[in-house]
């Protein structure tokens, strides 16, 4: 049971490259959500996704686009990377609901943007 | 004011010592509370969860919630070095879109 699985681990882009961070869960949770984790700050949502089909900005969308393809994946696009971009990316996945149960969270993806 | 607050820390106990992590959230209406443990370099991990008032108790954690005075706490007892991480605390609520929003986390130290 692989649970979350993100890739790639480590990516370095140049300033305005593009690239997908990809993720997929296989624990049939609905709830998939994308969070970058900078120093001092904590989690932030940059996008959530309660169902296939449908994604919702968070705190922090601005340079992202998403895509949930279907139940078990979620994808992050940067268009254009910006240095401000340079964060640890985590997928998260969990069962939603009037009570949230726990969610499940990928190893990580390290970017840099130079 | 932000949604979910916490002490950034460091908290440095030493080893056997009770730690005590603490959490204030903004939303009245949340209703799902979390303490997730992260590791240096690693992603986060969930230890404790919490929906109703009073404490909730597994092996040497112990969660506290107080929603009329919107606080959440961990109680780490008989600390060990291990347990030198991050602490997060993560909450949902009607306010927040029933996502979950996390803290930025507490540094808690364990000195042997």
């Amino acid at each position: 049971n692989a649970g979350v699985t993100q890739t790639p681990k480590f990516q370095v882009l140049k300033t305005g490259q593009s690239m997908t961070l990809q993720c997929a869960q296989d624990m049939n949770h609905n709830s998939m959500y994308w969070y970058r984790q900078d120093p001092g700050m904590g989690l932030r949502l940059i996008y959530y996704s309660a169902s296939e089909g449908t994604t919702d900005k968070g705190e922090v969308p601005n340079g992202y686009n998403v895509s949930r393809l279907n139940k078990r994946e979620f994808s992050l696009r940067l268009e254009s990377a910006a240095p401000s971009q340079t964060s640890v990316y985590f997928c998260a996945s969990s069962f939603p609901g009037p009570r949230n149960t726990e969610a499940f969270f990928g190893q990580g993806t390290r970017l840099t943007v130079v | 004011q932000k949604e979910v607050e916490q002490n950034s820390g460091p908290l440095s106990v030493p080893e056997g010592a009770i730690a005590s992590l603490n959490c204030t959230y903004s939303d009245r209406g949340s209703q799902s509370f979390f303490w997730y443990r992260q590791y240096s370099g690693k992603s986060p991990e969930l230890i404790m969860s919490i929906y109703s008032n009073g404490d909730k108790e597994d092996g040497r954690f112990t969660a506290q919630l107080n929603k009329a005075s919107q606080y959440v706490s961990l109680l780490i007892r008989d600390s060990q070095p291990s347990d030198s991480a991050t602490y997060l605390c993560a909450v949902d609520g009607e306010e927040y879109g029933n996502k979950l929003v996390f803290g930025a986390g507490t540094i808690l130290r364990v000195k042997s």
